[in-house]
């Protein structure tokens, strides 16, 4: 049962442009979202989270949106840079361990 | 920031054998370790919860005594994944977290990742 779902499993985006990576859960008593970044063959990034009393947080390019009714998250990055390259996962925090989503591979291209 | 570090990077072994892996904080104090597992193109999928002096706490599903977890001091935590076999082949990723467990915010820190490959 995948509590936490990212349904695209990769998304193209040409530089400049914005690059917005969703994600769904299903249990209402998360509190708390988060998302890594992470390159091949390394752990794990974070990136940028929000909780559950707000509906948007910034940080530079990334901003995190949250629509707790539709239980679903987003993550923008605009605008979009070759480097922003890698797997995005979204994470719950469920009290004392993280649930991760199947991540979206991003790809910027020139 | 926050810095962990995971020993070996990868390791290839023989059918049969057991292989440990360190998960080390560098610059902080973690109460509590964490010790996941990625299959390609698949989830971080988490296998068990460690806290220092105390017994693991392992996920529905994984056998705690083929993967044996020891959290011995506030800076260290090793996974032995005992008598591999080639279905073990994967990506292990271990976090640490500074803070107790309850805090709201969740903040763990993560380690580079070990790859393991069982011949």
């Amino acid at each position: 049962d995948q509590q936490v779902k990212q349904n695209s499993p990769s998304l193209s985006v040409q530089e400049g442009r914005i690059s917005i990576l969703n994600c769904d859960y299903t249990n209402s008593m998360f509190d708390y979202f988060l998302w890594y970044k992470k390159y091949p063959a390394e752990g794990p990034t974070f990136l940028i989270s929000i909780s559950s009393i707000k509906d948007k947080n910034e940080d530079g390019r990334f901003t995190v949106f949250l629509n707790k009714s539709a239980k679903h998250l987003s993550l923008h990055i605009v605008p979009s840079q070759p480097g922003d390259s890698a797997v995005y996962f979204c994470a719950a925090d469920n009290t004392d361990k993280l649930i991760f989503g199947t991540g979206t591979r991003l790809q910027v291209f020139p | 920031g926050a810095v962990v570090s995971q020993h070996p990077s990868r390791v290839i072994c023989k059918s049969g054998t057991s292989v440990k892996i360190e998960c080390r904080s560098l610059d902080f104090q973690a109460t509590t370790m964490f010790w996941y597992r990625q299959f390609p193109k698949k989830s971080l999928m988490l296998m068990a919860t460690s806290n220092e002096g105390s017994k693991a706490t392992y996920e529905q599903g994984v056998e705690k005594d083929k993967f044996l977890i020891n959290h011995a001091s506030l800076t260290l935590s090793t996974l032995t994944v005992t008598s591999a076999h080639p279905e073990d082949s994967s990506f292990y990723i271990c976090s640490a977290r500074a803070t107790p467990g309850g805090s709201q915010y969740n903040e763990q820190f993560f380690g580079p990742g070990t790859r393991l490959t069982v011949l």
